[in-house]
């Protein structure tokens, strides 16, 4: 069955560094997002992507977010000066479409956990 | 704008018994509505949907739910706890339209006791 992958799984990093998360959809999916789950929270939409561009951003997406499908397989995530409170696991997630009428499948990465210190 | 309200942060069961896990949506329009189960450190994994077709939906591992639109629930059964039942389980509902995001429930932390 085909999967959405992420890496790395962890990520420890200090506080002002910068990080990219990865992950690589499912191959006929064109619809990508990031979700994020602090310690303890539910999980929250961060960013939608389609066509090579946001299609869609939650208020968490400042301008220290940024996203990018660089070679047509990859999706990224990169945090431009990480704080404290952007430790989460933060999930990839891909689907095949959208629309009310017709579910399209929504399938998840196994998350990549960033912790900064 | 459409919302999830899972109305129990923890349940606790005994291994062999019945679990239900509440879950209540607000929604303009019908809605489409899932289950998603996270194991200790795992990802996120589908366990039922809910897309306008039959009210009584069944998924993975014996699990199901019944969507009741005059009461807005779509609450999470299954007849008998199994001690790998123990998980964090999520109410979830899609938006539809241009983005299709989800929106996640709280969380209901299930406790599967031997």
């Amino acid at each position: 069955e085909p999967e959405v992958t992420q890496t790395p799984s962890h990520q420890v990093t200090q506080m002002g560094q910068e990080v990219i998360l990865r992950c690589v959809p499912i191959s006929n999916h064109l619809y990508f997002y990031w979700y994020r789950q602090i310690l303890g929270q539910k999980v929250e939409f961060l960013v939608s992507f389609y066509n090579n561009e946001i299609s869609e951003k939650s208020e968490i997406f400042d301008d220290q977010f940024s996203v990018e499908r660089p070679d047509g397989s990859n999706f990224t995530l990169k945090i431009r000066s990480t704080k404290l409170e952007d430790s989460a696991m933060y999930f990839c997630a891909s689907s095949e479409g959208t629309g009310r009428s017709q579910y399209y499948g929504y399938t998840f990465g196994s998350g990549t956990r960033l912790t900064v210190v | 704008a459409q919302s999830v309200t899972q109305l129990d942060s923890h349940v606790s069961v005994s291994e062999g018994t019945p679990v239900l896990l509440r879950c209540n949506y607000s929604s303009s329009y019908s809605p489409s509505l899932f289950w998603y189960v996270q194991h200790p450190n795992k990802g996120l994994q589908l366990l039922l949907k809910y897309t306008s077709a039959a009210t009584l939906v069944k998924g993975i591992n014996g699990f199901e739910a019944e969507f009741k639109k005059s009461e807005t629930s779509f609450h999470l059964t299954k007849p008998s706890a199994h001690m790998s039942d123990a998980a964090e389980y999520f109410c979830v509902v899609i938006t539809g339209g241009a983005t299709n995001k989800l929106i996640f429930g709280t969380g209901t932390l299930l406790a599967v006791q031997p």
